[in-house]
């Protein structure tokens, strides 16, 4: 069974441009999640989706935004892009909604340089 | 809100020795899911060991074993036998078990080097 993948896994970009990454969970999950992870913050909750709704949403600002399919795979989009914004972004499935196990399964991640 | 927090940045442990990773959280809830995920260098994130709180016996998983104290708030890792695959960033994470959790809460982490 295929896992959790992410693209890409590695970019680089400018101040002010736009990313956009990609996930695609395991088949038969519903939700996917995204994180993001930095040395000083840890990781920090991005949103949920499921089923194609946003269930809920981390205290990012609204240049984060994000979306998911009906095939389930998801997508996550940065604008005008900042030098905080590197990280390590990392996109989990579950096959419940993640409150009722919390199980989740992590892809590889997308590491991000805005430079 | 929920907080969790690993008090050990990091930690070391010779090969074959048993090692204990620290985990405390805070939370009003009453039922909820608390995780142990390992995170080795340059590699995904996996799951080693889950605990619900309603349930007053420890989880184990081979050499794996969490040592849940509810009242306390505390829960914590025991790795037993430690190999080098065992080197790895570990995290604490919480998620209620209501209707309105989304999200895992996670600790800053313990880096875990495993010494030959």
């Amino acid at each position: 069974k295929a896992g959790v993948t992410q693209t890409p896994r590695y970019l680089i970009k400018t101040r002010g441009q736009q990313v956009t990454l990609s996930c695609s969970p395991i088949s038969g999950h519903r939700s996917v999640s995204w994180y993001q992870q930095t040395p000083g913050q840890g990781l920090q909750f991005l949103f949920e989706y499921f089923s194609e709704t946003q269930r809920n949403k981390g205290n990012f600002p609204g240049r984060f935004s994000g979306r998911q399919f009906s095939n389930s795979r998801s997508e996550m989009n940065v604008s005008t892009l900042e030098l905080g914004d590197s990280a390590l972004y990392l996109c989990a499935s579950s096959l419940l909604p993640a409150g009722n196990t919390g199980e989740l399964f992590f892809g590889e991640g997308s590491r991000l340089t805005v430079l | 809100a929920q907080t969790v927090t690993q008090s050990q940045p990091e930690m070391s442990v010779q090969e074959a020795e048993t090692v204990t990773l620290s985990c405390t959280y805070d939370t009003s809830e009453s039922n909820y899911y608390l995780f142990w995920y390992k995170q080795p260098p340059s590699r995904q994130m996996i799951l080693v060991i889950r605990q619900e709180a309603y349930k007053q016996q420890n989880a184990t998983e081979n050499r794996f074993s969490v040592n849940f104290q509810k009242a306390a708030k505390s829960f914590s890792l025991k790795i037993s036998d430690s190999q080098l695959g065992d080197t790895a960033m570990y995290f604490c994470a919480f998620t209620g078990a209501g209707a309105g959790s989304y999200q895992l809460t996670f600790g800053k982490g313990t880096k875990l080097s495993v010494i030959p």
